[in-house]
């Protein structure tokens, strides 16, 4: 059974930063792409960013809101994705969800963590 | 950046109704289409990918499908777990973007 499990949420000031970590398990976790996607208080879903897998060198993807902010990274032995927030302003208050995406026409998402909550208030 | 609209942003419907809710990309995503379901304080739940695709383990009573740029996911004979919101997304090209979702309630 595929499992994504997030952690490291919590309440931070402005300015300050956060390290989000999802677990895996219940998959061959090198095979994928993994994806950070938010969402805001009431409001809709919004993609963070993206770590591809192995056999394309471990590259990443981010959303131009976080870019230069927020570093996505993996540590395959370990089946964990982690996503360092750095910067941190009151606008990314948001639950996070880290997804994981396969190949079949395009990489798409295809199972969600239950997300973990980052609240950026003084 | 490739926009995503869906419509309507909110439907009210009936169990046992059939509904159609449409997402129209600001340019072409060759069918790289998904579609998700997110009930209140849960996590979204992937239905389609590639734009008719049906995800393992959803039920056949969900369809999508495609012309060019506009796109449609069909729920037929609706059911009290089927009230919920439903975004759809591209994956065609960086940044992925949402739609803005669309609220299926009960009537």
């Amino acid at each position: 059974e595929v499992q994504l499990v997030e952690s490291g949420g919590g309440l931070v000031q402005p300015g300050g930063s956060l390290r989000l970590s999802c677990a895996a398990s219940g998959f061959t976790f090198s095979d994928h792409y993994m994806d950070w996607v938010r969402q805001a208080p009431g409001k809709g879903l919004e993609w963070v960013g993206r770590s591809r897998n192995k056999a394309n060198s471990y590259t990443t993807e981010y959303a131009a809101s976080v870019k230069g902010r927020f570093t996505i990274s993996r540590d395959d032995s370990k089946n964990s994705l982690f996503l360092q927030m750095n910067s941190l302003k009151t606008e990314d208050t948001a639950v996070y969800y880290c997804a994981r995406s396969r190949y079949s026409s395009g990489w798409h998402t295809d199972y969600w963590g239950q997300g973990t909550l980052v609240t950026v208030s003084s | 950046d490739i926009q995503m609209t869906q419509s309507p942003s909110s439907l009210s419907a009936s169990v046992g109704d059939r509904v159609t809710i449409t997402c129209r990309a600001s340019q072409g995503i060759n069918n790289y289409l998904a579609w998700f379901q997110q009930k209140p304080g849960k996590a979204p739940k992937s239905l389609i990918y590639a734009a008719s695709s049906l995800q393992s383990g959803v039920p056949s009573k969900f369809s999508g499908s495609a012309s060019g740029t506009d796109f449609t996911l069909t729920i037929s004979s609706l059911q009290p777990e089927d009230f919920a919101t439903y975004y759809c997304q591209q994956y065609n090209s960086y940044p992925i973007t949402f739609g803005q979702g669309t609220r299926l309630e009960i009537k």
